[in-house]
């Protein structure tokens, strides 16, 4: 059983530049959120995305955004980086439902702006 | 304005005894409350949760305590191992249709053989 799956694994970009990360949630899951965890923080929730749409968002930007595919994998685009964009960025996969359920985190991308 | 809070930014213990990671949040709506686990280079792993409608959790070496009067939630391992040393991140979320998790800043867990 396949667990979260995230790709690349590391990227290096130069401010201004535009991104693309991309996840697949674990077997059986609908639902993949996205977080980013800057140095010594926690993760911070950017949004969720649930039959292809996005159901929450967080406080971020609009340079942020996503999109869920039918097979329910998952892109993150960030455009115009700026060197805070610099962090770790987290998957996390879900089965919809009454909100309590668990959410499975994928490895994480490591992307440095220069 | 931080909602979750883990005070403690690391804790050292011996092996076999006993961990306690502590954390506290300020919303007394949040309904599930997780704890996560991190080595360096991987994502977090779920370790165990509760809901708002217990006060306790036990699954193995690890049990989870909720204090919903005083917004406190700990951890406990027992016994401590080596492999237990990582980041734990408490999370909670307010549960419904989505399920944001709001994380604390972690507590780095150091545990000497």
């Amino acid at each position: 059983d396949a667990g979260v799956t995230q790709s690349p694994t590391h990227l290096i970009k130069t401010r201004g530049q535009q991104v693309t990360l991309r996840c697949s949630p674990k077997s059986g899951h609908d639902t993949v959120s996205w977080y980013q965890q800057a140095l010594g923080q926690g993760p911070q929730f950017i949004f969720q995305y649930y039959e292809e749409e996005e159901r929450q968002r967080g406080n971020f930007p609009d340079r942020f955004s996503g999109h869920q595919f039918p097979n329910y994998s998952s892109e993150l685009n960030v455009n115009a980086l700026l060197l805070g964009d610099s962090a770790l960025y987290l998957c996390a996969s879900s089965l919809a439902g009454r909100g309590g359920e668990t959410q499975y985190f994928g490895p994480g991308t490591r992307l440095l702006v220069l | 304005d931080q909602q979750v809070k883990q005070n403690s930014p690391s804790l050292s213990v011996q092996e076999g005894r006993i961990s306690i990671l502590n954390c506290d949040y300020t919303n007394s709506m949040f309904d599930y409350f997780l704890w996560y686990k991190k080595y360096p280079a991987e994502g977090p792993t779920f370790l165990i949760s509760i809901s708002s409608i217990k006060d306790k959790n036990e699954d193995g070496r690890f049990t989870v305590f909720l204090n919903k009067s005083a917004k406190h939630l700990s951890l406990h391992i027992v016994p401590s191992q080596p492999g237990d040393s990582a980041v734990y991140f408490c999370a909670v979320n307010y549960g419904g249709a989505t399920n944001k998790l709001i994380f604390g800043t972690g507590t780095l867990l150091a545990v000497q053989p």
